[in-house]
Protein backbone atom coordinates (compact mmCIF):
# COMPACT_ATOMS: atom_id res chain seq x y z
CA UNK A 1 0.00 0.00 0.00
CA UNK A 2 1.10 3.45 -0.80
CA UNK A 3 1.50 6.06 1.58
CA UNK A 4 2.13 9.88 1.96
CA UNK A 5 3.63 11.89 4.97
CA UNK A 6 3.61 15.75 5.33
CA UNK A 7 5.52 16.67 8.01
CA UNK A 8 4.86 19.75 8.70
CA UNK A 9 1.52 20.67 10.41
CA UNK A 10 0.99 23.98 9.91
CA UNK A 11 3.69 26.77 8.43
CA UNK A 12 3.27 30.31 8.26
CA UNK A 13 5.38 33.01 5.91
CA UNK A 14 5.58 36.71 5.49
CA UNK A 15 3.84 37.45 2.00
CA UNK A 16 5.76 37.75 -0.62
CA UNK A 17 8.42 35.84 0.57
CA UNK A 18 8.87 32.33 -0.65
CA UNK A 19 7.59 29.02 1.18
CA UNK A 20 8.56 25.33 0.44
CA UNK A 21 6.09 22.37 1.60
CA UNK A 22 7.42 18.79 2.34
CA UNK A 23 6.17 15.86 1.03
CA UNK A 24 7.60 12.20 1.02
CA UNK A 25 5.58 9.21 0.04
CA UNK A 26 6.14 5.55 0.45
CA UNK A 27 5.63 3.04 -3.13
CA UNK A 28 6.70 0.31 -4.66
CA UNK A 29 5.21 1.49 -8.07
CA UNK A 30 7.43 2.72 -10.36
CA UNK A 31 4.55 4.74 -12.86
CA UNK A 32 2.34 7.06 -10.99
CA UNK A 33 0.83 10.65 -10.89
CA UNK A 34 1.97 13.22 -7.85
CA UNK A 35 -0.11 15.99 -7.09
CA UNK A 36 -0.62 18.75 -4.61
CA UNK A 37 -4.09 20.22 -3.73
CA UNK A 38 -5.01 23.34 -1.93
CA UNK A 39 -7.84 23.60 0.13
CA UNK A 40 -9.29 27.14 0.90
CA UNK A 41 -11.67 27.71 3.95
CA UNK A 42 -14.14 27.64 1.53
CA UNK A 43 -13.28 23.88 1.72
CA UNK A 44 -13.10 23.26 -2.22
CA UNK A 45 -9.76 21.01 -3.03
CA UNK A 46 -8.56 22.90 -6.04
CA UNK A 47 -5.83 21.56 -8.34
CA UNK A 48 -1.75 23.18 -7.86
CA UNK A 49 0.10 21.24 -9.67
CA UNK A 50 0.95 17.61 -10.95
CA UNK A 51 3.87 15.61 -11.60
CA UNK A 52 3.85 12.59 -13.58
CA UNK A 53 6.31 9.72 -12.33
CA UNK A 54 8.32 9.02 -15.85
CA UNK A 55 8.99 13.13 -16.72
CA UNK A 56 12.74 13.97 -14.88
CA UNK A 57 11.15 17.83 -15.52
CA UNK A 58 9.99 19.06 -12.55
CA UNK A 59 5.97 20.81 -13.01
CA UNK A 60 5.91 24.59 -12.75
CA UNK A 61 2.48 26.77 -12.72
CA UNK A 62 3.33 30.36 -12.31
CA UNK A 63 4.34 30.91 -8.99
CA UNK A 64 4.14 27.04 -8.18
CA UNK A 65 7.00 24.58 -8.70
CA UNK A 66 7.98 21.28 -7.53
CA UNK A 67 11.17 19.19 -6.40
CA UNK A 68 10.58 15.84 -7.38
CA UNK A 69 13.07 13.57 -6.55
CA UNK A 70 12.15 9.78 -7.76
CA UNK A 71 15.22 8.13 -5.70
CA UNK A 72 14.33 9.98 -2.70
CA UNK A 73 10.74 9.50 -2.94
CA UNK A 74 10.53 13.48 -2.22
CA UNK A 75 7.87 15.57 -3.44
CA UNK A 76 8.21 19.39 -2.18
CA UNK A 77 6.18 22.18 -3.38
CA UNK A 78 7.35 25.85 -3.54
CA UNK A 79 4.97 28.88 -3.38
CA UNK A 80 7.22 31.95 -4.47
CA UNK A 81 6.08 35.54 -3.89
CA UNK A 82 3.24 33.87 -1.54
CA UNK A 83 0.38 35.98 -1.71
CA UNK A 84 -2.53 36.20 0.93
CA UNK A 85 -5.10 34.01 -1.06
CA UNK A 86 -2.39 31.46 -0.74
CA UNK A 87 -3.81 31.03 2.59
CA UNK A 88 -5.17 27.77 2.77
CA UNK A 89 -4.25 23.41 3.67
CA UNK A 90 -1.94 22.12 1.16
CA UNK A 91 -2.43 18.50 0.63
CA UNK A 92 0.02 16.32 -1.12
CA UNK A 93 -1.55 13.24 -2.84
CA UNK A 94 -0.11 10.02 -4.94
CA UNK A 95 -2.16 7.96 -7.60
CA UNK A 96 -0.66 5.06 -9.18
CA UNK A 97 -1.05 4.55 -12.94
CA UNK A 98 -4.37 3.20 -13.74
CA UNK A 99 -4.03 -0.69 -14.30
CA UNK A 100 -7.04 -0.67 -17.43
CA UNK A 101 -6.62 3.13 -19.21
CA UNK A 102 -9.65 2.66 -20.77
CA UNK A 103 -11.60 2.50 -17.57
CA UNK A 104 -9.34 4.14 -15.25
CA UNK A 105 -10.57 5.89 -11.98
CA UNK A 106 -8.59 7.76 -9.89
CA UNK A 107 -7.93 6.76 -6.19
CA UNK A 108 -5.94 9.01 -4.42
CA UNK A 109 -3.85 8.68 -1.33
CA UNK A 110 -3.27 11.77 0.25
CA UNK A 111 -0.84 12.87 3.24
CA UNK A 112 -2.50 14.41 6.66
CA UNK A 113 -1.95 18.30 4.76
CA UNK A 114 -0.29 21.40 5.60
CA UNK A 115 -2.30 24.48 6.78
CA UNK A 116 0.13 27.82 4.97
CA UNK A 117 -0.66 30.71 6.45
CA UNK A 118 0.19 34.11 4.61
CA UNK A 119 0.87 37.37 6.71
CA UNK A 120 0.50 40.46 5.20
CA UNK B 1 -17.16 26.36 -8.96
CA UNK B 2 -15.61 23.13 -10.51
CA UNK B 3 -18.81 21.56 -11.88
CA UNK B 4 -19.10 19.19 -8.87
CA UNK B 5 -22.49 20.35 -6.44
CA UNK B 6 -22.63 18.77 -2.85
CA UNK B 7 -25.46 19.09 -0.95
CA UNK B 8 -26.86 19.87 1.72
CA UNK B 9 -23.64 22.10 2.45
CA UNK B 10 -23.75 21.41 6.44
CA UNK B 11 -26.03 18.49 8.00
CA UNK B 12 -26.57 17.46 11.64
CA UNK B 13 -28.31 14.08 12.49
CA UNK B 14 -29.31 11.81 15.76
CA UNK B 15 -27.86 8.61 15.71
CA UNK B 16 -31.24 7.11 14.83
CA UNK B 17 -31.97 9.24 12.18
CA UNK B 18 -31.85 8.25 8.55
CA UNK B 19 -29.96 10.93 5.63
CA UNK B 20 -29.42 11.35 2.23
CA UNK B 21 -25.88 13.09 0.82
CA UNK B 22 -26.39 13.98 -2.69
CA UNK B 23 -23.55 14.96 -5.16
CA UNK B 24 -23.86 15.93 -8.93
CA UNK B 25 -21.41 16.75 -11.12
CA UNK B 26 -21.88 18.77 -14.98
CA UNK B 27 -18.81 17.44 -15.95
CA UNK B 28 -19.61 14.55 -18.27
CA UNK B 29 -17.28 12.33 -16.20
CA UNK B 30 -17.82 8.47 -16.08
CA UNK B 31 -15.91 8.07 -12.44
CA UNK B 32 -17.21 9.59 -8.89
CA UNK B 33 -15.82 8.77 -5.50
CA UNK B 34 -16.59 9.35 -1.58
CA UNK B 35 -14.29 10.88 0.61
CA UNK B 36 -13.90 11.19 4.18
CA UNK B 37 -11.81 14.28 5.82
CA UNK B 38 -11.63 13.62 9.55
CA UNK B 39 -9.38 16.22 12.18
CA UNK B 40 -5.84 15.47 11.94
CA UNK B 41 -6.17 12.77 9.82
CA UNK B 42 -5.41 11.62 6.12
CA UNK B 43 -8.97 12.03 3.11
CA UNK B 44 -9.84 8.36 3.15
CA UNK B 45 -11.23 7.27 0.02
CA UNK B 46 -14.42 5.23 0.83
CA UNK B 47 -15.97 4.53 -2.34
CA UNK B 48 -15.38 4.43 -6.30
CA UNK B 49 -17.91 4.35 -8.76
CA UNK B 50 -16.89 4.34 -12.64
CA UNK B 51 -19.38 4.01 -15.29
CA UNK B 52 -22.31 3.39 -12.17
CA UNK B 53 -20.21 0.34 -11.13
CA UNK B 54 -18.94 0.21 -7.89
CA UNK B 55 -15.24 -0.54 -7.98
CA UNK B 56 -13.89 0.41 -4.77
CA UNK B 57 -15.18 0.00 -0.91
CA UNK B 58 -12.34 0.96 1.22
CA UNK B 59 -14.08 -1.42 4.31
CA UNK B 60 -16.24 1.29 4.86
CA UNK B 61 -19.40 0.29 7.39
CA UNK B 62 -22.47 -0.94 6.37
CA UNK B 63 -24.11 2.15 7.87
CA UNK B 64 -22.93 4.33 5.24
CA UNK B 65 -24.77 3.37 1.68
CA UNK B 66 -23.79 4.67 -1.56
CA UNK B 67 -25.72 4.53 -4.71
CA UNK B 68 -24.92 5.78 -8.24
CA UNK B 69 -28.50 5.81 -10.18
CA UNK B 70 -26.44 7.95 -13.25
CA UNK B 71 -22.87 8.75 -14.23
CA UNK B 72 -24.12 12.62 -13.02
CA UNK B 73 -25.49 11.67 -9.44
CA UNK B 74 -24.14 9.73 -6.32
CA UNK B 75 -25.61 9.69 -3.49
CA UNK B 76 -24.23 8.30 -0.02
CA UNK B 77 -27.26 7.08 2.54
CA UNK B 78 -26.24 7.18 6.22
CA UNK B 79 -27.84 5.52 8.98
CA UNK B 80 -27.72 4.71 12.75
CA UNK B 81 -24.42 6.51 12.62
CA UNK B 82 -21.95 7.36 15.51
CA UNK B 83 -20.19 10.00 16.72
CA UNK B 84 -17.40 9.50 15.79
CA UNK B 85 -18.80 9.30 11.82
CA UNK B 86 -18.94 13.28 12.06
CA UNK B 87 -16.66 14.61 9.33
CA UNK B 88 -16.23 16.45 6.25
CA UNK B 89 -17.41 14.32 3.42
CA UNK B 90 -16.09 14.98 0.23
CA UNK B 91 -17.57 13.98 -3.45
CA UNK B 92 -15.14 13.91 -6.32
CA UNK B 93 -15.22 12.93 -10.17
CA UNK B 94 -13.00 12.36 -12.72
CA UNK B 95 -13.21 10.85 -16.91
CA UNK B 96 -13.01 7.42 -15.47
CA UNK B 97 -10.97 6.79 -18.97
CA UNK B 98 -8.80 8.19 -21.66
CA UNK B 99 -6.01 10.62 -19.99
CA UNK B 100 -5.25 9.28 -16.57
CA UNK B 101 -3.22 12.49 -15.82
CA UNK B 102 -6.16 14.68 -16.22
CA UNK B 103 -7.47 15.50 -12.44
CA UNK B 104 -10.27 15.05 -10.11
CA UNK B 105 -12.80 17.65 -9.35
CA UNK B 106 -13.98 18.14 -6.04
CA UNK B 107 -17.46 19.27 -4.68
CA UNK B 108 -17.32 21.97 -1.51
CA UNK B 109 -18.11 19.19 0.96
CA UNK B 110 -21.05 18.11 3.48
CA UNK B 111 -19.57 19.13 6.94
CA UNK B 112 -21.44 16.32 9.00
CA UNK B 113 -22.25 16.14 12.77
CA UNK B 114 -23.73 13.54 14.24
CA UNK B 115 -25.63 14.12 18.01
Amino acid sequence: AQTVTQSQPEMSVQEAETVTLSCTYDTSENNYYLFWYKQPPSRQMILVIRQEAYKQQNATENRFSVNFQKAAKSFSLKISDSQLGDTAMYFCAFMKHPTNIIQGAQKLVFGQGTRLTINP
Amino acid sequence: ETGVTQTPRHLVMGMTNKKSLKCEQHLGHNAMYWYKQSAKKPLELMFVYNFKEQTENNSVPSRFSPECPNSSHLFLHLHTLQPEDSALYLCASSPGQGDPVTEAFFGQGTRLTVV
